[in-house]
């Protein structure tokens, strides 16, 4: 069956320190796969996505995310964290069919 | 950029009673719509594919009597919840794919938070 995992419910980090948030799909081909953050009682923002190509995907805000065909794997980075990135963060995954799959997401606290 | 509206942002409701969440693409048309629902610190699930013209698609275990999809238009699909009861609160989300692009990105609304008393 399809699917997302996110191996880590909460994370947390000092701000300005990096960060690495971890994703891994299966499916029977490499789906699209995609990056949303979500902030309480909000709705989604896409943070970045990949369809094909440079393995590397720059986004908003500062995130990038590497695509690993061999780990099956998408995981999302960032070089330094800020206060505001606080938010809970969903990998997602889709094929030519366009559902989207998400992962369980993982919370992220940043502390001063 | 493309932006999908829900309405209304939250809703409160008597248990028993139906409610109606309204997806609007605001500036493309969709096809094809996605609902989902998404109980408190947990992810989203999909519910059901909105097809303009044709019934919606809906996923094991959710039940297409309770939850009634129209996708009536390329630009509105709605959610009616009929019969709600406590356990049906939580935060739906849809989401739209514009008709005309070829490649893979969709657009989420901004959600509604439903709570039925």
């Amino acid at each position: 069956a399809q699917s997302v995992t996110q191996p880590d419910i909460h994370i947390t980090v000092s701000e300005g320190a990096s960060l690495e948030l971890r994703c891994n799909y299966s499916y029977g081909a490499t789906p699209y796969l995609f990056w949303y953050v979500q902030s309480p009682g909000q709705g989604l923002q896409l943070l970045l996505k990949y369809f094909s190509g440079d393995t590397l995907v720059q986004g908003i805000k500062g995130f990038e995310a590497e695509f690993k065909r061999s780990q099956s794997s998408f995981n999302l980075r960032k070089p330094s964290v800020h206060w505001s990135d606080a938010a809970e963060y969903f990998c997602a995954a889709s094929t030519g069919g366009f559902k989207t799959i998400f992962g369980a997401g993982t919370r992220l606290f940043v502390k001063a | 950029g493309a932006v999908v509206s829900q309405h209304p942002s939250w809703v409160i409701c008597k248990s028993g009673t139906s409610v109606k969440i309204e997806c609007r693409s605001l500036d493309f048309q969709a096809t094809t719509m996605f609902w989902y629902r998404q109980f408190p610190k947990q992810s989203l699930m999909l519910m059901a594919t909105s097809n303009e013209g044709s019934k919606a698609t809906y996923e094991q275990g959710v039940e297409k009597d309770k939850f009634l999809i129209n996708h009536a238009s390329l630009t509105l699909s709605t959610l009616t919840v009929t019969s709600a009861h406590p356990e049906d609160s939580s935060f739906y989300i849809c989401s739209a794919r514009p008709s005309q692009t070829s490649g893979n990105t969709i657009y989420f609304g901004e959600g509604s938070w439903l709570t039925v008393v």
